[in-house]
C-alpha cells in the first residue's frame, strides 16, 4: 500500500519559517494537500493540489510538490500556527485516499 | 454553510459491528458531485481513510479494511453510514465524517467539511 512519511515534530520560533515534508514514492506525479488540527478539533484544510490555499487560509501558508516530497512551508509563523499537520493524496492504483504520518509544529 | 453529524453508539463490544451514521445540513447531499467519507483517528495517532460513498451507491475502500467495511447512503434522509464488523480494541478512535471534492473536480481532491468527530470505544 502507497504510504506518506512526515517527521514527528519540528519547531519553530516566532516569526520564523516552518518547513513540514511528506515523502512518499513519486508523490510529485500525484497532488498533494494539508491540514492541520489543534487538540479536540477536526482537521482543516490548509493547502490543495500543491499549491493552492483556500480562502481564509493566510498567505503564509504555502506548498510545493516535486519528486518524492510535497513540502509545507509556514513563512512568519504564528503562535496560533501550533498543530498538527497531515499530508494527504489521492492513490488512484488502490483507489484510496492516504494521510501522512503527521507532524507536530511547535512554536517556541 | 454545510454541516455534518456523526452519531451513534460510544461504546461497541469485541467482535460486534460498529454502526454510525453522519447527518448532513444546509445542502443536499445529492447535490453536486461530491463524495462522501470515513476517517478515524486513534487517540493520540494519526488519520486513517477508511472509505467513501457517491450517492449513486458506488463506493471506494481503504484496503486494509475493505474486508469488515461497508458505506451506505440514504438519500432521503441526508445520511451516510459506516458499518464495521469485527471489531477490536485496534478500532477505538474517533470517527469523522467528511465531504469530499472529488479529483475529477480539483485535481488530487480533499476533504472540505468535516464533522466534530464521535469517540467510539471497543471494550467488553
Amino acid at each position: 500500500s502507497y504510504e506518506l512519511t512526515q517527521p514527528p515534530s519540528v519547531s519553530v520560533s516566532p516569526g520564523q519559517t516552518a518547513i513540514i515534508t511528506c515523502s512518499g514514492d513519486k508523490l510529485g506525479d500525484k497532488y498533494a494537500c494539508w491540514y492541520h488540527q489543534k487538540p479536540g478539533q477536526s482537521p482543516v484544510l490548509v493547502i490543495y493540489q500543491d499549491t493552492k490555499r483556500p480562502s481564509g487560509i493566510p498567505e503564509r501558508f504555502s506548498g510545493s510538490n516535486s519528486g518524492n516530497t510535497a513540502t509545507l512551508t509556514i513563512s512568519g509563523t504564528q503562535a496560533m500556527d501550533e498543530a498538527d499537520y497531515y499530508c494527504q493524496a489521492w492513490d488512484s492504483s488502490t483507489a484510496s485516499y492516504v494521510f501522512g504520518t503527521g507532524t507536530k509544529v511547535t512554536v517556541l | 454553510q454545510v454541516q455534518l453529524q456523526e452519531s451513534g453508539p460510544g461504546l461497541v463490544k469485541p467482535s460486534q459491528t460498529l454502526s454510525l451514521t453522519c447527518t448532513v445540513s444546509g445542502g443536499s447531499i445529492s447535490s453536486g458531485s461530491y463524495y462522501w467519507s470515513w476517517i478515524r483517528q486513534p487517540a493520540g495517532k494519526g488519520l486513517e481513510w477508511i472509505g467513501r460513498i457517491y450517492t449513486s451507491g458506488s463506493t471506494n475502500y481503504n484496503p486494509s479494511l475493505k474486508s469488515r467495511v461497508t458505506i451506505s447512503v440514504d438519500t432521503s434522509k441526508n445520511q451516510f453510514s459506516l458499518k464495521l464488523s469485527s471489531v477490536t480494541a485496534a478500532d477505538t478512535a474517533v470517527y469523522y465524517c467528511a465531504r469530499q471534492i472529488p479529483p475529477s473536480m480539483v485535481r488530487g481532491g480533499f476533504f472540505d467539511y468535516w464533522g466534530q468527530g464521535t469517540l467510539v470505544t471497543v471494550s467488553s
